[in-house]
C-alpha cells in the first residue's frame, strides 16, 4: 500500500517552460487536492476533485490545470512557469468529507 | 472566512518536559480542527482532530489537544516531549461538514526538542 506518490520530487523550469506533476493514490479516494507550501505560510489550495472528472478551483489556481479521467490520478498542470510558481507543491487524498488527509511526500519546483 | 493563527514560529524545550504548541481559531459555525505534523523533506501526516465530543483529543505519538470553545484555541500537548517530536507542526480548521476545500492551514510552529 504505496499511498499517495508524487513524482518528481525536484525539478527546476526556466521562465515559460510547461510541466506536469504528476500525482496517484491506491486508496481508493475520492477526494484529492493539490497545495503549495512556500517558507513562512501555511498551505495553500490549489485546485480539488471530489471524483473522477470532477474538478475546481481552490484560493489559488491562477497558473494550473488539472485533470480527474481516474479515481487514482490528479495531475498538475503548469502551463507558462513563473517564478512566483517557485514552491513545494503537495497532493493529498481522503475517503471522506473531514476524515484525515494523507499527503504524497512532495515536489520542490524551482522557476528561474 | 475562517482563520488560523500559530503565534509561534518556535518553541524549544528539553527532552522530557512538557510541551505546548499554541493555535487559536476564527471560523463561522462549529469547527472541525486538525493538527498534522510535517518532518524534513516529508509530507504532512495526521496527528489528531476534534470534530465533535470531549474536549481532550487524543492522537498519535503521545500528543493530544485541547478544545476550547470560549477561547477559539486547540493548543497541542504532550506530557515529556522527546527529541525525536522536533518537526514543523501546523493547525489547521475548516468549517463543520465544508470539506477540506475551505479547509485553512496556519503558518506552522517549529518544535525544536534539545536533549
Amino acid at each position: 500500500n504505496a499511498g499517495v506518490t508524487q513524482t518528481p520530487k525536484f525539478r527546476i523550469l526556466k521562465i515559460g517552460q510547461s510541466m506536469t506533476l504528476q500525482c496517484t493514490q491506491d486508496m481508493n479516494h475520492n477526494y484529492m487536492y493539490w497545495y503549495r507550501q512556500d517558507p513562512g505560510m501555511g498551505l495553500k489550495l490549489i485546485y480539488y476533485s471530489v471524483g473522477a472528472g470532477i474538478t475546481d478551483k481552490g484560493e489559488v489556481p491562477n497558473g494550473y490545470n488539472v485533470s480527474r479521467s481516474t479515481t487514482e490520478d490528479f495531475p498538475l498542470r503548469l502551463e507558462l512557469a513563473a517564478p512566483s510558481q517557485t514552491s513545494v507543491y503537495f497532493c493529498a487524498s481522503t475517503l471522506g468529507v473531514n476524515e484525515k488527509l494523507f499527503f504524497g511526500s512532495g515536489t520542490q519546483l524551482s522557476v528561474l | 472566512a475562517q482563520s488560523v493563527a500559530q503565534p509561534e514560529d518556535q518553541v524549544n524545550v528539553a527532552e522530557g518536559n512538557p510541551l505546548t504548541v499554541k493555535c487559536t481559531y476564527s471560523v463561522s459555525g462549529n469547527p472541525y480542527l486538525f493538527w498534522y505534523v510535517q518532518y524534513p523533506n516529508r509530507g504532512l501526516q495526521f496527528l489528531l482532530k476534534y470534530i465533535t465530543g470531549d474536549n481532550l483529543v487524543k492522537g498519535s505519538y503521545g500528543f493530544e489537544a485541547e478544545f476550547n470553545k470560549s477561547q477559539t484555541s486547540f493548543h497541542l500537548k504532550k506530557p515529556s516531549a522527546l527529541v525525536s517530536d522536533s518537526a514543523l507542526y501546523f493547525c489547521a480548521v475548516s468549517p463543520w461538514g465544508t470539506g477540506f476545500q475551505k479547509l485553512v492551514f496556519g503558518t506552522g510552529t517549529r518544535l525544536l526538542v534539545s536533549p
